[in-house]
This record gives structure tokens, C-alpha cells and sequence, in this order.
């Protein structure tokens, strides 16, 4: 079974630039997490979908972040004007459809570097 | 806010002894636990997890603990060995798959 896709690997923009990030999930996952791991701490959950429907993006910074998930199957997550503080793993997560308290399958992550 | 978070940042093992990695929740609405490891360069990879309505769970050398009276997680890995090098996170979940991780502890294993 294929994992998690996630693309580009690493990302060097400038600050006030535009990025945008690629997720895959496992065929079949209903549930799609976007987190955001800055370094020395712990995965913090930016926005959760329920196939194309936004379930949690109560810590996502709205006036520079925006994800969607149209078809319910793939994601992307853009941030637009990046800043410093953006600097961060991004990883995408999916749990398997119509399955509470299940564990989530992660991708590897996308690096962002923001100079 | 709640939130999940461990009692250690660093935990440092010699190869073949046994690991405890603890975490402390505060969301008594959370009723399953999971622990990931995490590799440099890599994303969290699942170990184990349990559910609200047990108190222990054993895996292949790894064993979850649960208490909830104190709200109380760990992880013990037993004869610990190079390759569980990583660093443990806690993350707990709710009934709407709303997943939140803790900070982290960083295990390192000397041979």
C-alpha cells in the first residue's frame, strides 16, 4: 500500500513570497491533517478535512494560510505572504474513512525555509 | 489551552536497557492515546496506542501505560537498542479524529 505522498521535499522562498504544499493521502482516507513542526517541537495541527469538509482549522493563521481539499482526495496548503517565523516542516497525515480513534499515517514532510 | 506535553526533553539509555518515556495530558475528554517515533528527516511513524477503557497495552518490545486518575501516559521500550534512536511523541485524540501532539522527548541510545 503506498503511504502518504507528499511534494515538494524542501523549500527555499523568500519572505513575502508565496509557497504552496502537496498532499496525496493513502487511497480510501477520508480524514486529511496538515500540521506544522517547527524545529525542536512537537507536530502542531493547522487544519483537519472530513474528505472535502473542513473539520478543525481553529489554529490555522487565516490571513496568510489556506488549505483545500476540493475533490476529498488530494490537499494543498499555501501560505501567502510567507514570513520567517513560517520556517517549518509541514506533514500531512490521513486516517482511514469512517474510523474513529484510529491512528494517523504520516508523509515525510515538506522542509520550508524562509529567508 | 490543553494540551499534551512530556515531563522530559532528553533521554539518554544505555543499548539493552529499558526506556521510559512519560507524558502528562490535561483533556479528560481525549479517549485514545498513541505514541509516534519520529526519525530525523522523516515523519512520525506509528508505535502504539490505546483507548480510554484500558490501563496497559504491550507491543513487540513496547509496552503503553495509561492513567487516566492522573492523566498519565508512557511508554516503555525494552532492551533498547541503537535503532529506537529517535525522538517519542505522545499525541492524544478526541472523537472527532482531532489529533494533538506534545512536544517531544528525544531518546538516545549509547552502545
Amino acid at each position: 500500500e503506498a503511504g502518504v505522498a507528499q511534494s515538494p521535499r524542501y523549500k527555499i522562498i523568500e519572505k513575502r513570497q508565496s509557497v504552496a504544499f502537496w498532499c496525496n493521502p493513502i487511497s480510501g482516507h477520508a480524514t486529511l491533517y496538515w500540521y506544522q513542526q517547527i524545529l525542536g517541537q512537537g507536530p502542531k495541527l493547522l487544519i483537519q478535512f472530513q474528505n472535502n469538509g473542513v473539520v478543525d482549522d481553529s489554529q490555522l493563521p487565516k490571513d496568510r494560510f489556506s488549505a483545500e481539499r476540493l475533490k476529498g482526495v488530494d490537499s494543498t496548503l499555501k501560505i501567502q505572504p510567507a514570513k520567517l517565523e513560517d520556517s517549518a516542516v509541514y506533514l500531512c497525515a490521513s486516517s482511514p474513512s469512517g474510523v474513529l480513534n484510529t491512528e494517523a499515517f504520516f508523509g515525510q514532510g515538506t522542509r520550508l525555509t524562509v529567508v | 489551552g490543553e494540551s499534551v506535553g512530556l515531563h522530559l526533553p532528553t533521554l539518554s539509555v544505555q543499548e539493552g536497557d529499558n526506556s521510559i518515556i512519560n507524558c502528562a495530558y490535561s483533556n479528560s475528554a481525549s479517549d485514545y492515546f498513541i505514541w509516534y517515533k519520529q526519525e530525523s528527516g522523516k515523519g512520525p511513524q506509528f508505535i502504539i496506542d490505546i483507548r480510554s477503557n484500558m490501563d496497559k497495552r504491550q507491543g513487540q518490545r513496547v509496552t503503553v501505560l495509561l492513567n487516566k486518575t492522573v492523566k498519565h501516559l508512557s511508554l516503555q521500550i525494552a532492551a533498547t537498542q541503537p535503532g529506537d534512536s529517535a525522538v517519542y511523541f505522545c499525541a492524544e485524540n478526541n472523537n472527532n479524529n482531532d489529533m494533538r501532539f506534545g512536544a517531544g522527548t528525544r531518546l538516545t541510545v549509547k552502545p
